[in-house]
């Protein structure tokens, strides 16, 4: 299948500063990602859906301005958390997908743990 | 966000049992998916169902999409210990849109 790698696979920030997480798809260009986060024994949750070249969508009582996303390439997706808090310690989890076929299948990145202090 | 309700919740089996969980939902999907995670890695797909009715198999692994699109079981059978890690039913309304995911259920298998 498809690889989708995330960057940095764990981060430790302090509390207030901004962190930067990576999404690419080494081997298909990802018209579509998809940004989630996990909070511990919990699913998964849709915070945003970005599309290359345009604005992202973001989820309801998902901030934007907290979360920034940029999708600025078909292969690479960046979400920073800016003045990241402990309550945001948490894994965040993105997916791709080419979004141009039927029942298109979204490919995981292997999740960036999040821990601010 | 919508979730979708998973149960069980949790599963303690032996190795060599049969393990089945389901996923009920209050909207219709025309794409159910289910993912196993491990600890600290993203979710991998096992199955992916497209048709209302549909029954597939991978392996050990069968699953089908409930006539009503409403829901949908993952069966797995003569279960090993790497078969141990969270199942996520997730649903999807139409071609390439976002996943609603389950709750989750967490398979623990003793020898």
């Amino acid at each position: 299948g498809a690889v989708v790698s995330q960057h940095p696979s764990w981060v430790i920030c302090k509390s207030g500063t901004s962190v930067k997480i990576e999404c690419r798809s080494l081997d298909f260009q990802a018209t579509t990602m998809f940004w989630y986060r996990q909070f511990p024994k919990q699913s998964l949750m849709l915070m945003a859906t970005s599309n290359e070249g345009s604005k992202a969508t973001y989820e309801q009582g998902v901030e934007k301005d907290k979360f920034l996303i940029n999708h600025a390439s078909l292969t690479l997706s960046t979400l920073t958390v800016t003045s990241a808090h402990p309550e945001d310690s948490s894994f965040y989890i993105c997916s791709a997908s080419t979004g141009q076929e039927m029942n298109t299948e979204a490919f995981f990145g292997q999740g960036t743990r999040l821990t601010v202090v | 966000g919508q979730q979708l309700n998973q149960s069980p919740q949790s599963m303690f089996i032996q190795e060599g049992e049969d393990v089945s969980m389901n996923c009920t939902s209050s909207s219709i999907f025309n794409t159910w998916l289910w993912y196993k995670q491990d600890p600290g890695e993203g979710p991998v797909l096992l199955i992916a169902l497209y048709k209302a009715g549909e029954l597939t198999s991978n392996g050990r692994l069968t699953a089908q999409f409930g006539i009503t699109r409403k829901d949908s079981f993952l069966n797995i059978s003569a279960s090993i210990p790497s078969d141990v890690g969270i199942y996520f039913c997730a649903g999807q309304p139409g071609t390439a849109s976002k996943l609603t995911f389950g709750t989750g259920t967490r398979l623990q298998v003793t020898l």
